[in-house]
């Protein structure tokens, strides 16, 4: 079975670039998760889409980061323009409805 | 304040010896689960829990839904065990997002 798929694993960007992140969920999951790891904050949820509607994006995110759901079986992430302050771990998961949540590998970002 | 509170926050071991860690919410909750992680890695799912104990191998989780807290016991602690481990609650009424504890560091040494 292929776990939550992302791509690229590695992203270095320049200061005001745009990157997308890409994100396949597990096959028939229907919630999916945009996170992001840093040391300093731990885990801060992105987005959050079911059925490819999406039910959150986090608040202190909208303003850069735009999570797309163009179908059930992939998702984007962009940011646009890229801040030094954006280089972390960035994470994809999904789950079929209120069960078990299944991680991707992530997507490590260093903007300079 | 922190909504999942996760003690300690870091902890070493003598190989072979048992530990156990503690997870408290702060609000009700649907479920909880607990990860692995390694430096660098992803995290792995160790336990979907929403209530009860469950065992898998050296490891054993007990989530009390009703008293908002959940513990992972290793026992018999192996280097390969070293690494942070979080935990994270569904809310009731917040689709199946997950807010995420800060995690216990663990380090086993021979």
């Amino acid at each position: 079975d292929a776990g939550v798929t992302q791509t690229p694993r590695h992203e270095v960007a320049e200061k005001g670039q745009t990157i997308i992140l890409k994100c396949e969920p597990v096959s028939g999951h229907n919630d999916l998760f945009w996170y992001r790891q840093t040391k300093i904050q731990g885990l801060e949820l992105l987005s959050y889409f079911r059925s490819k509607s999406l039910m959150e994006d986090g608040g202190a995110f909208k303003d850069r980061f735009k999570a797309e759901m163009l179908n059930s079986s992939f998702s984007t992430l962009k940011i646009q323009p890229t801040e030094p302050k954006d280089s972390a771990v960035y994470l994809c998961a999904s789950s079929f409805w209120n069960t078990e949540v299944f991680f991707g590998k992530g997507t490590r970002l260093t903007v300079v | 304040g922190q909504q999942v509170q996760q003690s300690p926050t870091s902890l070493v071991l003598q190989e072979g010896e048992n530990a156990e860690l503690q997870c408290n919410f702060s609000t009700s909750l649907n479920s909880m689960q607990w990860f692995y992680q390694r430096p660098g890695g992803s995290l792995i799912s160790v336990f979907y829990n929403p209530s009860g104990t469950k065992q898998s191998g050296r490891l054993t989780s007990t989530t009390v839904i009703k008293e908002r807290r959940s513990s992972l016991h290793i026992s018999s602690s192996q280097i390969t065990d070293s690494g942070t481990y979080l935990c994270a609650m569904e809310r009731n009424s917040a689709g199946n997002k997950l807010t995420f504890g800060i995690g216990t560091r663990v380090l086993v040494r021979p």
